[in-house]
């Protein structure tokens, strides 16, 4: 099992409409969670984190977290054709001093 | 402006040499982290460092070697013992290791 895993997509929406990703990590002691943007050929930017349960909104992106279920999600609202990238889930877990990431899942949004 | 730069952007390396990837940051971050990136795949840990003078293992150190003399500095060498190491190379820095990391532009490096 690895210990963050997403769904490599593509995940394909239309403009304005809400793109949900999501996350699942099997380490149960983890206690920070990132979301990061990746667009082709370039490196990682950082979008969200997220520490306790629960939902937290900036602009149009909102990260929900779900401990006890060991899910993280990132929701995207009036989705951008600019917003086509491949969104990577980060985890720290215990006793591990740097971030675990998920393969990526790769969102298209079409005009 | 303060950020992680790495240099170069682009790197060409022959058979049997060993190569050195540049990471400077002046975010004065107290951890600094090397990632390997393969095509269509996460990133995943080389090294990381927590404190000058110090450094430990990540998951696929086998072939690599750092070194941190200064806060702001992470070099990675790619030994001729790193069998395959066509990839991107990402170096990044958080402030404690609990914070968000933060990321340099890459270095792709191709074996010729």
């Amino acid at each position: 099992q690895k210990e963050v895993e997403q769904n490599s997509g593509p995940l394909s929406v239309p403009e304005g409409a809400i793109a949900s990703l999501n996350c699942t990590y099997s380490d149960r002691g983890s206690q920070s969670f990132f979301w990061y943007r990746q667009y082709s050929g370039k490196s990682p930017e950082l979008i969200m984190s997220i520490y306790s349960n629960g939902d937290k909104e900036d602009g149009r992106f909102t990260a929900q977290l779900n401990k006890a279920s060991q899910y993280v999600s990132l929701l995207i609202r009036d989705s951008q054709p600019s917003d086509s990238a491949t969104y990577l889930c980060a985890v720290k877990g215990t006793g591990r001093r740097a971030l675990t990431f998920g393969s990526g899942t790769r969102l298209q949004v079409q005009p | 402006d303060g950020g992680i730069t790495q240099s170069p952007k682009y790197l060409f390396r022959k058979e049997g040499q060993n190569v050195t990837l540049s990471c400077e940051q002046n975010l004065n971050h107290d951890a600094m982290y090397w990632y390997r990136q393969d095509p269509g795949q996460g990133l995943r840990l080389i090294y990381y460092s927590q404190i000058v003078n110090d450094f430990q293992k990540g998951d696929i150190a086998e072939g690599y070697s750092v070194s941190r003399e200064k806060k702001e500095s992470f070099p990675l060498t790619v030994t001729s013992a790193q069998k395959n190491p066509t990839a991107f190379y990402l170096c990044a820095s958080s402030d404690v290791v609990d914070t968000e990391a933060f990321f340099g532009q890459g270095t792709r490096l191709t074996v010729v």
